[in-house]
């Protein structure tokens, strides 16, 4: 009963491939995050998504491009990988935009190659 | 835009030491939340404080905010190996609806 899931958990591509992370809330909660994490551990938003609509998109390569077919799913397409999308991206949610806790996934470790 | 910038940004204990991380914006901030992440693991939510100069514990972990709102801080007594981790700040200005995270602390307990 894993209250937000990814998959996949990992993911090792090469440049210039086409990749999706998939992620789903059971939690009944209306905003859905998408945030990335580098190498020295600085977590920063990518995406917000509140009942299906987009309400942050922060300074993304638009090859991200996030789609929410509803309020409990949050996918992450990004085209044309590059070296530097190596990260773990994390999803998460809240029950209210930016003024609850936040719950996440437990990650996507994205290695290109 | 807002940064929320966390010291240290390593700490290493002996066990039974206690650890302090502090938290500072250079602006005033509707709330600020704590969240821990394991090592391997993702960020898992601790608290959140809502009210000038409010203090709460959670067991051996004590929270305070800024009577001006603008820092805050997460003190550990008596560390113990599970504590091990890095403890992250986040803050939401109250303009925009966006959580952003401090540069987080890790701590490194040995016995």
């Amino acid at each position: 009963d894993t209250a937000v899931s990814q998959t996949p958990k990992y993911l090792v591509t090469q440049m210039g491939n086409d990749k999706s992370i998939k992620c789903e809330q059971n939690l009944g909660h209306d905003t859905m995050y998408w945030y990335k994490q580098d190498s020295k551990k600085f977590l920063k938003i990518m995406f917000s998504y509140n009942n299906k609509e987009l309400i942050i998109n922060e300074t993304v390569p638009n090859r991200f491009s996030p789609k929410s077919p509803d309020k409990a799913h949050l996918n992450l397409h990004i085209n044309s990988l590059e070296l530097g999308d190596s990260a773990v991206y994390f999803c998460a949610s809240s029950q209210v935009s930016g003024k609850s806790g936040y719950t996440f996934g437990s990650g996507t470790r994205l290695t290109v190659v | 835009g807002q940064q929320v910038m966390q010291i240290p940004q390593y700490q290493h204990v002996q066990e039974g030491e206690d650890f302090t991380t502090y938290c500072n914006s250079s602006t005033t901030l509707s709330n600020i939340q704590w969240y821990k992440q394991r090592p391997g693991g993702h960020p898992v939510f601790l608290i959140q404080l809502v009210k000038s100069g409010e203090v709460k514990k959670q067991k051996r972990l004590t929270f305070q905010f800024g009577e001006a709102k603008k820092n805050s801080s997460l003190h550990i007594t008596a560390t113990q190996t599970t504590d091990v981790g890095t403890y992250f700040c986040a803050a939401n200005t109250g303009t925009a609806s966006k959580l952003t995270f401090g540069t987080g602390t890790r701590l490194q307990v040995t016995l």
